[in-house]
């Protein structure tokens, strides 16, 4: 069946640092979601990636679809300690997880 | 703002009891999911809802089963707790657009269960 692999499974980063965590996908996927869990809290929802190419920007976040649909990224830009906690990738109708990034900011 | 409850935030059973964790939605949501998270294995659906009465299994079902008699919520039954189930429950809703397209899903707090 369809599975998903998040790399790397932990990411230590100095503050300032860049940090980006990857969603690869053995099949083509229709879409994709990237969710953020905060240490003892529940996931929130991020952003939605639908086209092919597709490139997104929050603040000092980038989230990008591959061409064949198969791999996403998320891309921090000068991490900040709020940026801690565990970054999952979600896909199809029926919300998929990936086992998720989870991403230490030392100060 | 969506709100999503679960009926606790901690709760301890014994094994072989019956547990029931419940799950409270306000926005009309018509799909309802129900996760558990163990440390390493990410987030896995054990059984989502589309409808009143709907109920289909997720990856994990084994265990477990649910109920949803009303829109609103979504209860989750463990008809005989086991030591392995001990772990975080977490509970989500999502609007259905439609046409097979997704949308962002919106969860509870958790249930961190503990089964002795």
């Amino acid at each position: 069946g369809q599975q998903v692999m998040q790399i790397p499974q932990y990411q230590h980063v100095q503050e300032g640092e860049d940090f980006t965590t990857y969603c690869n996908s053995s099949t083509t996927l229709s879409n994709i979601q990237w969710y953020k869990q905060r240490p003892g809290g529940h996931p929130v929802f991020l952003i939605q990636l639908v086209k092919s190419g597709e490139v997104k920007k929050q603040k000092r976040l980038t989230f990008q679809f591959g061409e064949a649909k198969k791999n996403s990224s998320l891309h921090i830009t000068a991490t900040q300690t709020t940026d801690v906690g565990t970054y999952f990738c979600a896909y199809g109708q029926n919300f998929v997880f990936g086992p998720g990034t989870r991403l230490s900011v030392l100060p | 703002d969506v709100k999503v409850t679960q009926s606790s935030r901690y709760l301890v059973k014994r094994t072989g009891e019956k547990v029931f964790l419940e799950c409270v939605q306000d926005m009309d949501h018509e799909n309802m999911f129900w996760y558990r998270q163990d440390p390493g294995l990410g987030l896995r659906l054990i059984y989502f809802s589309y409808d009143v009465k709907m109920k289909e299994k997720g990856d994990i079902p084994e265990g477990y089963s649910v109920s949803r008699e009303k829109k609103e919520r979504f209860s989750l039954i463990l008809e005989s707790a086991s030591t392995n189930q001990t772990s975080m429950y977490l509970c989500a809703s999502s609007p259905n657009r439609g046409g097979g397209n997704t949308d962002t899903q919106y969860f509870g707090p958790g249930t961190r269960l503990t089964v002795l």
